[in-house]
């Protein structure tokens, strides 16, 4: 069992959606959760961090996690084909920069 | 702007070559991070260095070593490269606890 998972998708939706993307983790350790925004050949880039459980808010965009769970959660508000990307999902234990990534959903925004 | 620079972007080699990836990152970093990136198995870490001329293995080291001889540099070597290793590598950075990462933007290794 991998230690994240995230569906791959790919998901398509159309401009002004909500969108949704998920992933769950198994070990109860994992204290940092952060979603990175990849687009076509470039690198990753941090989106969103989150320490332990709660929701965390930055425009359109709001993480939430759920520890209890252990479930991880990015929404997108009137999405925007600009929002068209790779999103990936991260977390890590306490003390550590040692990332574990999920396989990443492939997001596509239809104008 | 943070930027963590690496040299090739696109790569050919043939099966059994040498392959240096190097990587370079200006923001006085101590902690880089080589992974690579497949379609369904998204991000895998294969060594990381908290320190010059420190490294540790991540979670799939086999066939690959890295070289750390300055902060701002880090180099992963693939002695004697495999088709199996044709893939995305990306280089990244960060200076401490929790989980801000800057990321190059990718060498695509393609081994014939």
């Amino acid at each position: 069992q991998k230690e994240v998972e995230q569906d791959p998708g790919p998901l398509s939706v159309p401009e002004g959606a909500i969108v949704s993307l998920n992933c769950t983790y198994s070990n109860s350790a994992f204290q940092y959760f952060m979603w990175y925004r990849q687009y076509s050949r470039k690198g990753p880039e941090l989106l969103m961090y989150t320490y332990s459980s709660g929701n965390k808010e930055d425009g359109r965009f709001t993480a939430q996690v759920d520890k209890s769970s252990k479930y991880i959660s990015l929404f997108i508000r009137d999405s925007q084909p600009s929002d068209s990307a790779t999103y990936l999902c991260a977390t890590t234990i306490q003390g550590a920069q040692k990332l574990v990534f999920g396989q990443g959903t492939r997001l596509t925004i239809n104008p | 702007d943070v930027k963590v620079t690496q040299s090739s972007r696109y790569l050919v080699k043939r099966t059994g070559e040498k392959v240096f990836l190097e990587c370079v990152q200006d923001m006085d970093h101590e902690n880089m991070f080589w992974y690579r990136q497949d379609p369904g198995l998204g991000l895998r870490l294969i060594y990381f260095s908290y320190d010059v001329k420190m490294k540790e293995k991540g979670d799939i080291p086999e066939g690959y070593s890295v070289s750390r001889e300055k902060k701002e540099r880090f180099s992963l070597i693939l002695e004697s490269a495999s088709t199996n290793q044709t893939s995305m590598y990306l280089c990244a950075s960060g200076s401490g606890l929790g989980g801000e990462l800057f990321f190059g933007e990718g060498s695509r290794l393609t081994v014939l």
